[in-house]
C-alpha cells in the first residue's frame, strides 16, 4: 500500500468518546487526505494537508479536525463520535508537485480502519 | 456532492468478456482517475487521462475521455475472476489537488 498506515484497523467506540486516527507515510509525499467511505456515497473528502501545519477542509468536515506536525504523520480526531461517524476511513497520499511529467495527482490510499460509535 | 457518478451501479459478466463502466461529472476537470477497490481494502490507482486527451490505454484497460459530453468510460477486455471489485472514477478540477469521487461500479466476474 505505498508506505501508508493506518492506525488503528478496527474500533469500537461510544458516543460522546474522542477518537484520533492515525495515518503514517514513508514517502515524503506533501499532500495528505482524510476520507471516509459509506454506502451508496463513494469516498468523501473530509481534510485535507498540503504541508507541515497547512491544512484545510474538505466536503464533510463538520465534527472532524486534524494536525499534521510532520510530513509523515496526519492525524484526524472526532472530538465526540456520533453513530453517525460510523465510517470506514481512508488515508491517501499524493506527491502533488508539478512540472516532473508524471501523474502527480495520482493518489495512493491506506488500508482504511473501520470505526464504529455505539 | 459529488462530481464523478458512474453506471451502471453493479455489473456482472462472465470470465472472458468486456466490461465497460461509465462515469459522468458536472464541472470542468484537469483529469479524470479510474481506482479499483478490492472488498476490504483501500483504493488502487489504474489509470489518469488528462483533459486534453481522448483515449489511454494500460494493459486490458482502456479509457476514453469526452470533455464535451463531460464522460468517460473503462472498458476492461478479457475479464478475469480477479476482475471482481468496486471501481470509481475521480475528477481533479483545475489546480486544486483534490480528487472528488463517484459512488462506483461494482463488478462481478464469475468463472
Amino acid at each position: 500500500d505505498a508506505g501508508i498506515t493506518q492506525s488503528p484497523r478496527h474500533k469500537v467506540t461510544e458516543t460522546g468518546t474522542p477518537v484520533t486516527l492515525r495515518c503514517h507515510q514513508t514517502e515524503n509525499h506533501r499532500y495528505m487526505y482524510w476520507y471516509r467511505q459509506d454506502p451508496g456515497h463513494g469516498l468523501r473528502l473530509i481534510h485535507y494537508s498540503y504541508g507541515v501545519k497547512d491544512t484545510d477542509k474538505g466536503e464533510v468536515s463538520d465534527g472532524y479536525s486534524v494536525s499534521r506536525s510532520k510530513t509523515e504523520d496526519f492525524l484526524l480526531t472526532l472530538e465526540s463520535a456520533t453513530s453517525s461517524q460510523t465510517s470506514v476511513y481512508f488515508c491517501a497520499i499524493s506527491d502533488g508537485t508539478s512540472g516532473r511529467g508524471t501523474d502527480t495527482d495520482t493518489q495512493y490510499f491506506g488500508p482504511g480502519t473501520r470505526l464504529t460509535v455505539l | 456532492s459529488q462530481q464523478g457518478e458512474e453506471d451502471p451501479q453493479a455489473l456482472s459478466i462472465q470470465e472472458g468478456e468486456n466490461a465497460t463502466m461509465n462515469c459522468s461529472y458536472k464541472t470542468s476537470i484537469n483529469n479524470l482517475q479510474w481506482y479499483r477497490q478490492n472488498s476490504g481494502r483501500g483504493l488502487v490507482h489504474l489509470i489518469l487521462i488528462r483533459s486534453n486527451e481522448r483515449e489511454k490505454h494500460s494493459g486490458r484497460l482502456r479509457v476514453t475521455l469526452d470533455t464535451s459530453k463531460k464522460s468517460s468510460s473503462l472498458l476492461i477486455t478479457a475479464s478475469r475472476a480477479a476482475d471482481t471489485a468496486s471501481y470509481f472514477c475521480a475528477t481533479c478540477p483545475g489546480s486544486a489537488r483534490q480528487l472528488t469521487f463517484g459512488s462506483g461500479t461494482q463488478l462481478t466476474v464469475l468463472p
